[in-house]
């Protein structure tokens, strides 16, 4: 059975330094979608970054990047230049399945990690 | 970017009345909506995936009775929770799907939701 595992419930920043929020899976179909999203006080999700279990490289989107381990089953997400903003609660999800091979992009969530940012 | 609205923001109703929670994809056709709940402090539990002109689809443990969902055209997907009671006061998601290879799901701002 596919399962997300987050086990950092809280973490402590200081603003400008970099930090990583840990992310493990549990699936057995060799394709999947692995996600991360940004929850803020006021609710919304907020899509992060994607990486997919058959890309080579490690995704990146601005100050966010994913250090992908496959092996290890493996998600983590790191924020580099921590800004004050950035405090909220981070998800971290995944997708199986491929989209050809008929995925119905139905995402399951991780129990959060809530990020606060220290000036 | 893609948006997804949702109204109301927040409802307060009366327990046994039921309300109705509407999700709209503003700029773009979402083939598959999904309606998530979420309890404070928790994560985000899938509850239905709507599908345009077809009956959702409910996870294991949800009352397709006491949450109605009706996905009528490409960009509303509505949600009826009949007959309220306390228990049912949470957070709830919902997110649209670009198309039917994208792989992003585009969340809308959540309605919270409490029963009196």
């Amino acid at each position: 059975a596919q399962k997300i595992t987050q086990t950092q419930p809280g973490m402590f920043v200081q603003e400008k330094e970099a930090v990583t929020l840990d992310c493990t899976y549990d699936t057995s179909d060799p394709s999947y979608g692995l996600f991360w999203y940004k929850q803020p006080s006021s609710g919304e999700m907020i899509f992060l970054i994607y990486q997919g279990s058959y890309d080579q490289q490690n995704a990146t989107e601005g100050r966010y990047s994913l250090n992908f381990q496959k092996a290890r089953k493996s998600a983590n997400l790191v924020i580099s230049a921590s800004q004050l903003g950035d405090s909220a609660m981070y998800f971290c999800a995944m997708r199986e399945g491929s989209l050809r091979g008929g995925a119905t992009n139905k995402l399951i969530f991780g129990t959060g990690t809530l990020l606060a940012v220290q000036p | 970017g893609a948006v997804v609205s949702q109204h109301p923001s927040w409802v307060i109703c009366k327990s046994g009345t039921s309300v109705k929670i509407e999700c709209r994809s503003l700029d773009f056709q979402a083939t598959t909506m999904f309606w998530y709940r979420q309890f404070p402090k928790q994560s985000l539990m899938l509850m239905a995936t709507s599908n345009e002109g077809s009956k959702a689809t409910y996870e294991q443990g949800v009352e397709k009775d006491k949450f109605l969902i009706n996905h009528a055209s490409l960009t509303l997907s509505t949600l009826t929770v009949t007959s309220a009671h306390p228990e049912d006061s949470s957070f709830y998601i919902c997110s649209a799907v670009l198309g039917r290879n994208f792989y992003e799901q585009y969340f809308g701002p959540g309605t919270r939701l409490t029963v009196t």
